[in-house]
């Protein structure tokens, strides 16, 4: 069964810090993983993906992940955080057969000025 | 930009009745979904449809709950009778490539 873990709960960084999120997934064959970001009482907005090839993906709005199959992880990165960006961030594992998606937990960001 | 569109934005209920919460995929997606996210909780997969059919569907998607696209380019979800834990935002999503959805602004409902 494919699963994912977002250890981090809630994460607060100052406008113009970097920013990297966590991501774990369990799965049984090559994921297909996601990161998605859902402002306050919005619906949720693919910021990146991963298929295959390079482990590096590049999302919108300044984002970037890396697919580590070592590691089972999958972390969003940003160099530098806009008090935009304040908002729950969703980590997703894909069913490679139907494409459904399996949802961490969520992280919280908060960005202080 | 293209978009997935879901009305109403908001819908209250009595215990017990019937709600249809609908949804407009993008035109040219082949593959859609329900997701539900109850209060602080994470995103739920609930159902996927693909071909005029239920591709797959989770264990709470019990029968008190069916899709249907019913004209080519709306797709519903219907609660038969509605319980108080069903009070969750339901989110439609839908795809072209089956990976990576785009997904509606939801749908708050609330049973009282």
């Amino acid at each position: 069964a494919q699963s994912v873990t977002q250890p981090d709960i809630h994460i607060t960084v100052s406008e113009g810090a970097s920013l990297e999120l966590r991501c774990n997934y369990s799965y049984g064959a090559t994921p297909y993983l996601f990161w998605y970001v859902q402002s306050p009482g919005q619906g949720l907005q693919l910021l990146l993906k991963y298929f295959s090839g390079d482990t590096l993906v590049q999302g919108i709005k300044g984002f970037e992940a890396e697919f580590k199959r070592s590691q089972s992880s999958f972390n969003l990165r940003k160099p530098s955080v806009h008090w935009s960006d304040a908002a729950e961030y969703f980590c997703a594992v894909g069913n490679t057969n139907a494409g459904k998606s399996t949802f961490g937990d969520g992280t919280t960001l908060t960005v202080k000025p | 930009e293209p978009e997935v569109t879901q009305t109403p934005s908001h819908q209250v209920t009595q215990m017990g009745q019937e709600v249809i919460l609908r949804c407009v995929p993008i035109s040219n997606h082949l593959y859609f979904y329900w997701y539900r996210q109850i209060l602080g909780q994470k995103v739920e997969f609930l159902v996927s449809f693909y071909n005029n059919e239920i591709s797959e569907k989770s264990e709470i998607f019990d029968d008190q709950f069916s899709v249907e696209r019913p004209d080519g380019s709306n797709f519903t979800l219907k609660i038969r009778s509605t319980k108080l834990e069903d009070s969750a935002m339901y989110f439609c999503a839908s795809t072209a490539s089956r990976y990576g959805y785009t997904f509606g602004s939801g749908t708050r409902l609330t049973v009282v």
